[in-house]
Parts: C-alpha cells; structure tokens; sequence
C-alpha cells in the first residue's frame, strides 16, 4: 500500500459526460500528479500541482482539468468524455516537487467509456 | 528535452536465471532515473533511484541498476528471476518536474 487514494477505482460512463477522479496523497506529501495509462498510449504524465498551485503539465487535453485543494487531496476532472479517453488514470504523490523526490503511486481509476 | 527508451517490449526468463532489461535515455542534463514496477490491476511500486549518487543502486527484491553515462544507459539486472517477479517495468527519466515513462518491459518468468 503506497498510501495514495484514488476513488473511484472503476467508472463507466457515456461519451459527451463528465467524471471527476479523486487523489488523496501520503500523508505529508505536497506534490500530486496524474497519469493516464492506456494501451496505445501507454503511461503519459498529465499535470502536478505542488502545494495547490500547478507546477508541471504535460500531455493534457483541453477538456481535463485539475486542481488541487487546501487539503493537499487532487480532483482531475475529464469533460466530453470520448472513448478514447477510455483508459486507466493513476494519481501519484511526493514529498517535494523536484525530479530526485520518489514518487508513489496510487492503484489507479478505470474509465471506460462506451 | 528529455526522452527514454526501453529496448525490449518482452523479456522471458526460467525461474532462477538472471534477469536484464535494458534502458536507455536522453537528457540534455543530469538526470535521476528510476526503475518502477506494474503488477497486474495495481499501481505502480518503485524499484530503485539513481539521483546522481553512487551509479550501482540496490533496490527492493533483489533488482538493482547501473547508471552508464558513457552509454546513456540504466539496466535493470538481478542474478535470479522469482516467479512474483513477473510484471510490467518501467524505466523513467525525470528533470525539474518532467517525467517521462518508458513503453515497458513486459517480464515473463517460466517455472
């Protein structure tokens, strides 16, 4: 158990909806990442927010978004939804927001969307 | 920009042998590597960091890696695959934030 929550753990959901994953990190952790994970794909780094602000973005469409709380927990929302946003979306966190902090990942949320 | 490579998609070993999977990177600057670990249906676990420290690092499970920067390279080793260590690995670069994953490695151990 890495200590990273992600709810939900499966989501099924129909094109042109809207899903909100949620991340709640180690305990003292200030930096979140997401990913997403998809077989074409494979593991693409999203965006990182470190202590609330965004630090870092990467491969993320326009339709998601992210943000992270006062209370260090991180929601990624997915809007529009096509099927090929269908794929397995991993929040992660670290101590500190540098490229030497381990990172640790949480056991991920399923989307399929049909 | 920085960029990494893993050389095989799929390694198969016997139970008992030793176990290489190979990575190779690029990075303008000095980068910390790491070596993660995908069971089937569950997060990712890190191995090992390499963090411009000794270039031999010792991870869990008995894996370890060496940092080539002559060759650009951090392979994966350990002297005797387990059946449970039969997963997806992952090699990864990271600088100031960016990381970017390997394709994965895809180890099958045979009995």
């Amino acid at each position: 158990d890495s200590g990273v929550t992600q709810t939900p753990k499966h989501l099924i959901t129909a094109t042109g909806q809207r899903v909100t994953l949620r991340c709640s990190p180690r305990s003292g952790d200030l930096s979140v990442y997401w990913y997403q994970q998809s077989l074409d794909q494979g593991l693409q780094f999203l965006i990182q927010y470190y202590n609330g602000e965004e630090r870092a973005k990467g491969n993320i469409l326009e339709r998601f978004s992210a943000q992270q709380f006062p209370d260090l927990h991180s929601e990624l929302n997915l809007s529009s939804l096509e099927l090929g946003d269908s794929a397995l979306y991993f929040c992660a966190s670290s101590v500190g927001a540098t490229s030497g902090n381990t990172i640790y990942f949480g056991e991920g949320s399923w989307l399929t969307v049909v | 920009a920085q960029s990494v490579t893993q050389l095989d998609s799929h390694v198969s070993v016997s139970e008992g042998t030793p176990v290489l999977l190979r990575c190779n990177y690029s990075s303008s600057y000095s980068p910390s590597l790491f070596w993660y670990v995908q069971h089937p249906n569950k997060g990712l676990q890190l191995l090992l960091k390499y963090t411009s420290a000794a270039t031999l690092v010792k991870g869990i499970n008995g894996f370890e890696a060496e940092f080539k920067k002559s060759e650009t390279s951090f392979h994966l080793t350990k002297p005797s695959a387990h059946m449970s260590d039969a997963a997806e690995y992952f090699c990864v670069v990271s600088r100031a934030g960016d990381m970017r994953f390997g394709a994965g490695t895809r180890l099958t151990v045979k009995p």
